[in-house]
């Protein structure tokens, strides 16, 4: 079975480009999680899902972030524009209402 | 008072030690909870669900404290392969899944 998977890995990228990272859930999960990992921090959620509507993102860190996930199989975290504060490991993961989450093995982006 | 604490350590025991860690959260309305492990440069991997006093499985026993709000994650006889990140997921009860991760605890286990 296929599990969450995001694209694309590894991103560098100049400061003020805008970055878009990719989503795909695992089948038959009704929530969806984005999440950023630094060394500093440790795992942050930025925002979920649930049934594709979004319930909360207080997380997310201002209006330069946005995430859609327009369909059940499918979900983007943009940044724009983005700054080198912004590099970070981030995290997809999907799961069902019972709360174990399954993650996706990350996209490393590196703003110079 | 954070959501969910734990101590980032690290532990640095034996193999064949017994090692235990310890994860305290603020919000008495978690009813279920989560432990994950991370190895470096890799995603967290969901370990054990906890979701009544506690859960066993092999080597691994996790024990819940309602009363203190913490829960402890118990490895057995560790292994070399045992070394890595231990995260801590407390869920609320009800429809919301709002998973804040606690920032880990590092075990090394060695040779």
């Amino acid at each position: 079975d296929a599990g969450v998977i995001q694209s694309p890995r590894h991103e560098v990228t100049e400061m003020g480009q805008e970055v878009t990272l990719r989503c795909k859930p695992i089948s038959g999960h009704n929530s969806l999680f984005w999440y950023r990992q630094t060394m500093m921090r440790g795992l942050e959620l930025l925002i979920y899902f649930n049934n594709n509507v979004p319930i909360d993102d207080s997380g997310m860190p201002e209006d330069r972030f946005s995430a859609k996930m327009p369909n059940a199989s499918f979900s983007t975290l943009k940044i724009q524009p983005s700054e080198p504060r912004d590099s970070a490991v981030y995290f997809c993961a999907s799961g069902r209402i019972t709360g174990e989450l399954f993650f996706g093995e990350g996209s490393r982006l590196t703003v110079l | 008072r954070k959501e969910v604490e734990q101590d980032p350590g690290p532990f640095n025991v034996p193999e064949g030690a017994t090692v235990a860690f310890n994860c305290t959260y603020s919000n008495s309305a978690s009813q279920s909870f989560f432990w994950y492990r991370q190895d470096c440069r890799k995603e967290p991997k969901l370990l054990m669900s906890v979701y009544s006093s506690g859960n066993e499985d092999g080597r691994f026993t996790a024990q819940l404290n309602r009363a203190s709000q913490y829960i402890s994650l118990l490895i057995r006889d560790s292994k070399l392969s045992d070394s890595a990140t231990y995260l801590c997921v407390p869920k609320r009860s009800g429809a919301t899944n709002k998973l804040i991760f606690g920032t880990g605890t590092l075990l090394a286990v060695q040779p």
